[in-house]
């Protein structure tokens, strides 16, 4: 079946550095992708819908500048955490919709990082 | 504005018990319902609801679509340990580009 690679599992890092997470889907072209953060007995909540080789859409309070998603590929996005405070120590989960079979299962998971910023 | 309500929010039952979740929606331009579960790391798919009635079924877990009430159930049955996780339901609108509404999930605990 279908597998989202995401990588990497499990930061651990100082205040002020930039992470970059990647979400690569591995046996189908992913026209979209789209990233989560859930916090610790939460639900998921939509960060960003990344759509190949244009800008990524926003949701509501999510500061575009603070969170710099690349979508380059049709199989991969890049999620970058700039100058990270403790208060971004999260989950952060990737999905990427198979543009040939959507209407079956429409988003494919990766396994998410848990970012924890010291 | 759209939105997509589940109850309860949480649930503990014991082995063996059937369960039933809600999810209700109320969503512009509605076209499916995802009920995906989510243990430790990234949800897995259970099904996809568009037309309404229909009961789909995977093993113990079953589920239907009521697009008359804007609701969906999602049953498990002879429920296990293993069944233990959050359950969320999400709705899919019709658009240029796929609006999703997430629900904020049903944390399920089942105890032996």
């Amino acid at each position: 079946g279908a597998v989202v690679s995401q990588h990497p599992s499990r930061v651990i890092c100082k205040s002020g550095t930039s992470v970059k997470i990647e979400c690569r889907s591995l046996d189908f072209q992913a026209t979209t992708m789209f990233w989560y953060r859930q916090f610790p007995k939460q639900s998921l909540m939509l960060m960003a819908t990344s759509n190949e080789g244009s800008k990524a859409t926003y949701e509501q309070g999510v500061e575009k500048d603070k969170f710099l998603i690349n979508h380059a590929s049709l199989t991969l996005s890049t999620l970058t955490v700039t100058s990270a405070h403790p208060e971004d120590s999260s989950f952060y989960i990737c999905s990427a919709r198979d543009r040939a079979r959507y209407r079956n299962q429409p988003q494919h998971f990766g396994d998410g990082t848990r970012l924890s910023i010291l | 504005e759209d939105k997509v309500v589940q109850s309860p929010l949480s649930l503990v039952v014991h082995e063996g018990d059937t369960v039933t979740l809600n999810c209700s929606y109320e969503v512009t331009n509605f076209r499916s319902l995802l009920w995906y579960k989510q243990e430790k790391k990234a949800p897995t798919f259970l099904f996809m609801l568009t037309s309404s009635g229909i009961e789909k079924k995977s093993g113990r877990l079953s589920s239907i679509l009521d697009k008359k009430e804007l609701s969906s159930i999602l049953n498990i049955t002879a429920t296990q340990t293993g069944d233990s996780a959050i359950y969320l339901c999400w709705a899919v609108a019709q658009g240029g580009s796929e609006k999703l509404v997430f629900g904020k999930g049903t944390k399920l605990t089942v105890n032996p």
